[in-house]
């Protein structure tokens, strides 16, 4: 039971660049969620998702996009990469809606736009 | 919009204090508070979930409550080990938006 599993764990990206992070679960979670956290700062909500299909904005959604075909994956994609986008990405995934149900991170990737 | 403050913003102790990392929060219309734990290059771990109706939540060593009405939260961690040291963060999950609001988080180093 690996739980949430993202990948790459690093990336380094040039101004302009693209590319796509990729979150799995394998809890049969319906739940999925994209979070930055920059340096001394509180997680901030980029995308969620309520099930296969269905996906929602967070607080800071400008600059990325998501999909989610399936109950298990749930990409981020980074279109025209800038520097205010170098972060640290975790991808979460509940049970349940996040009032009843606990999340689970999987370890995140870290994002350098240079 | 929610602001969550979380004091100290760090903290190091000798193994074996019992220690209180406080919580505070702008807004009560929660449905819920969460406590997690961040392992340096690791993702955040859930501790403690406690619902907006209830006072406390408890899990071995540790003790959250909450107080709604007055924007605070408590994680209290009895009898602390080495292995205790991480960052702590504390989330109260909004009636409206979806969503949790994460507060920057307490480092905490227990020293052996």
């Amino acid at each position: 039971n690996a739980g949430v599993t993202q990948t790459p764990k690093f990336r380094i990206l040039k101004i302009g660049q693209s590319m796509t992070l990729q979150c799995a679960q394998d809890m049969n979670h319906n739940y999925m969620y994209w979070y930055r956290q920059d340096p001394g700062m509180g997680l901030k909500l980029i995308y969620y998702s309520v099930g296969a299909g269905i996906t929602d904005k967070g607080e800071v959604p400008n600059g990325y996009n998501v999909s989610r075909s399936t109950t298990e994956d749930f990409p981020l994609r980074l279109e025209l990469a800038a520097p205010s986008q170098t972060s640290v990405y975790f991808c979460a995934s509940s049970h349940g809606q996040f009032y009843n149900s606990p999340l689970h991170f999987g370890n995140g990737t870290r994002l350098t736009v240079t | 919009k929610q602001e969550v403050t979380q004091i100290p913003a760090a903290l190091s102790v000798p193994e074996g204090e019992n220690l209180v990392l406080n919580c505070s929060f702008t807004d009560s219309a929660i449905y819920n508070l969460q406590w997690f734990r961040q392992d340096p290059g690791k993702g955040l771990t859930s501790l403690l979930l406690i619902q907006s109706s209830q006072r406390e939540q408890t899990s071995g060593r540790l003790n959250a409550s909450l107080d709604k009405s007055s924007g605070r939260s408590t994680l209290y961690i009895a009898a602390s080990q080495p292995g205790d040291s991480a960052t702590y963060l504390c989330a109260p999950g909004m009636e409206y938006g979806n969503k949790l609001v994460f507060g920057a988080g307490t480092i905490l180093r227990v020293k052996s």
